[in-house]
């Protein structure tokens, strides 16, 4: 298993501005994956994020919107670029070593 | 691209009844499938997976079977307690890590 936190745990946001989500692992890993989940619904994949090239973005998501930084291999950010209330979910980080995939405690993103 | 289908989105049972969810998906290069329960306000855990050489897996009152020639995959949790209640997401994956979820299935357990 890995162990994985988050920073923040919450946020409340005014809109066009934008927030940074960093997600720590305790092990090296080579992706991390960053989901979205809004309420009530479904985990949907945002983006792969390896250590030493650009992250691979699912359709629907774009690196302007949803910037991904992956310096090393235990660390990674998510930035939410200007927001807006649709951006309103939890964001949850994860890893999966041997394919079995953990996942951080979430950010909850609230945008006013 | 890989599409997951999960059904029933609620399931109400009986307290020490059994509850079946039941998914398929649409990739046969998929061999990784997972069932994660998701409490309210906590992160999804992971409960029980099964691999495509593997046709069922149990783990005291869970267990999934897969059936690789129809693509669809179940879960089934027997002797159900309140605790049992969450909801509950079935997955496919093949390879590469990248995890595709189905949209959950919300388990009421009555008393």
């Amino acid at each position: 298993s890995a162990v994985i936190s988050q920073k923040p745990s919450r946020d409340i946001c005014q809109r066009g501005t934008s927030l940074t989500i960093q997600c720590q692992v305790d092990s090296q890993v080579t992706m991390m994956f960053w989901y979205r989940q809004q309420p009530g619904q479904s985990l949907t994949l945002i983006a792969t994020a390896n250590q030493g090239s650009e992250a691979t973005y699912e359709s629907g998501f774009v690196i302007d919107k949803f910037p991904i930084s992956r310096p090393n291999l235990t660390f990674s950010t998510l930035t939410v670029s200007n927001m807006s209330p649709e951006d309103s979910s939890i964001y949850l980080c994860s890893v999966a070593p041997g394919q079995q995939q953990f996942f951080g405690p979430g950010t909850r993103l609230t945008v006013l | 691209g890989e599409n997951v289908e999960q059904h029933p989105s609620t399931l109400s049972v009986q307290e020490g009844d059994s509850a079946v969810i039941k998914c398929t998906y649409s990739d046969s290069a998929s061999n990784y499938f997972p069932w994660y329960k998701q409490e309210l306000g906590k992160r999804p855990q992971l409960i029980i997976d099964i691999r495509s050489n593997v046709g069922e897996k149990k783990d005291q009152r869970i267990a999934v079977t897969l059936n690789k020639t129809a693509k669809h995959f179940s879960l089934h949790i027997t002797e159900t307690q309140p605790e049992d209640s969450a909801v509950y997401f079935c997955a496919a994956s093949w390879g590469d890590d990248k995890i595709i979820f189905g949209k959950g299935t919300r388990l009421h357990i009555l008393p």
